[in-house]
This record gives C-alpha cells, structure tokens and sequence, in this order.
C-alpha cells in the first residue's frame, strides 16, 4: 500500500530536550515536505526537499533542522524544542504530479 | 511573499451545492491545489488546477482564473461525509505549497 508513515504520532516532551520525528515514504517520491498545522493558520511547510542532499527552507524554518540521507525518509530535527513548536506536524511526498501524499500527522507539546 | 484569502465557514445542507472561493497573491505563480481535511486526519487531494477553466472530478469542480488570481472550489450532491475543512493551495517557483487557513464547511440535515 504506497503510504507516508510518520512516527511518533503522539509526543510530549520538554523544553530543550532534542527530538527527532521521522517520515518515511514507498512511493519513490523524489519531493519531501514538513508542515505545521496551527488553529486559523492553515498549513505552514517548514523545510522541503527536491531529492537526496538537497533541500530547502520554506516559511516557517526557524527552530528545524532536516536531512534527506535516502530517498525514502525525511526526518525532521528539533534540536532545541520550545513551547511555541507545540503543532500538529505533517510529513508530505510528491512526484511532479502535484498530488502531495500526507502522512497521519505527530501532534508535538512542548512543555 | 504569498497571501491566500478564503472564507473561514460555510455551512449548507445535504443535497446543496456549495462554492468556496479562493483568491491568491504571490509571487511566481504555476497553479492551485485544493485539499480536503477532516477532524483529526490528514490532508487528501482533491484537485488541480494549472490553467484557467473548470476541472471536474465527479461531485468537486475546481476553477481558475489567472488574470484575476482567484479560484473555487465546488462541491455538488453535498452529503453528511463532505463535511470538513478545505484548503487552497498554491503552487510557486520554488516547488513549494502554501496553503490558505482553510474554509470549513458544515453540512447540514
């Protein structure tokens, strides 16, 4: 079944303690995407990839870092959480058909 | 940067049809995604649209204008099961989405 996979789904963590959220796709997509999703504020992409070791920031890149190792994962990095990164966070994949596939999401609180 | 502008509520009844408009400002332009969202799950594609005119996939149409940076999306036949937040969407140079705050809709009985 061609699918994003994200995990953790659920974290809670505390300021400053470094975490990784990791996304995988089967679909040999050669795009990655991060987003956060905020109440009123829609989907925001944080950082996005073209293809292995290339990417880029998007809007909101502040407080991330990704890598882009494999073609098939896309993790994203905080190496220092606060509480204003509490989010509902999307991992997404395309080809150039424009379609993004979405995974289930990790809804992140930062206390 | 990039704006999109598009109602936050809509509410109508099964059976209806709804309209949710879209308008955009960017810089660098090469076309308009729509995205459904319900409670607690992911986004999914609904559409579209890289030139201006009408696309059609069954009950949904999504529309386009570029001279006047706007779009829709139309839903038909509305059931309970359509009810959801949509999205705008747009696509830049850059290979990149932004989205709008997203318009949720409610259907009513």
């Amino acid at each position: 079944e061609a699918q994003v996979t994200q995990n953790p789904r659920y974290l809670i963590t505390v300021t400053g303690k470094k975490l990784t959220v990791t996304c995988s796709q089967n679909m040999n997509h050669e795009y990655m995407s991060w987003y956060r999703q905020d109440p009123g504020l829609g989907l925001r992409q944080i950082y996005y990839s073209m293809n292995v070791e290339v990417t880029d920031k998007g809007d909101v890149p502040e407080g991330y870092k990704v890598s882009r190792k494999e073609k098939r994962n896309f993790p994203l990095i905080l190496e220092s959480p606060s509480p204003n990164q509490t989010s509902l966070y999307f991992c997404a994949s395309w080809t150039g058909s424009h379609e993004q596939y979405f995974g289930p999401g990790t809804r992140l609180t930062v206390t | 940067g990039q704006s999109l502008e598009q109602p936050s509520e809509v509410t109508a009844v099964e059976g209806a049809i709804v309209q949710i408009n879209c308008t955009y400002q960017t810089s660098g332009f090469y076309g308009l995604s729509w995205y459904q969202q319900h409670d607690g799950g992911a986004p999914t594609f609904l559409s579209y649209n890289g030139l201006d005119g009408l696309e059609e996939t069954g009950r949904f149409s999504s529309f386009l204008s570029r001279s006047d940076s706007y779009g829709y999306l139309l839903l038909q036949e509305l059931q309970m099961k359509d009810s959801a937040s949509y999205f705008c969407a747009v696509f830049t140079g850059r290979r990149a989405l932004t989205f709008g705050s997203g318009t949720r809709l409610q259907v009513q009985p």
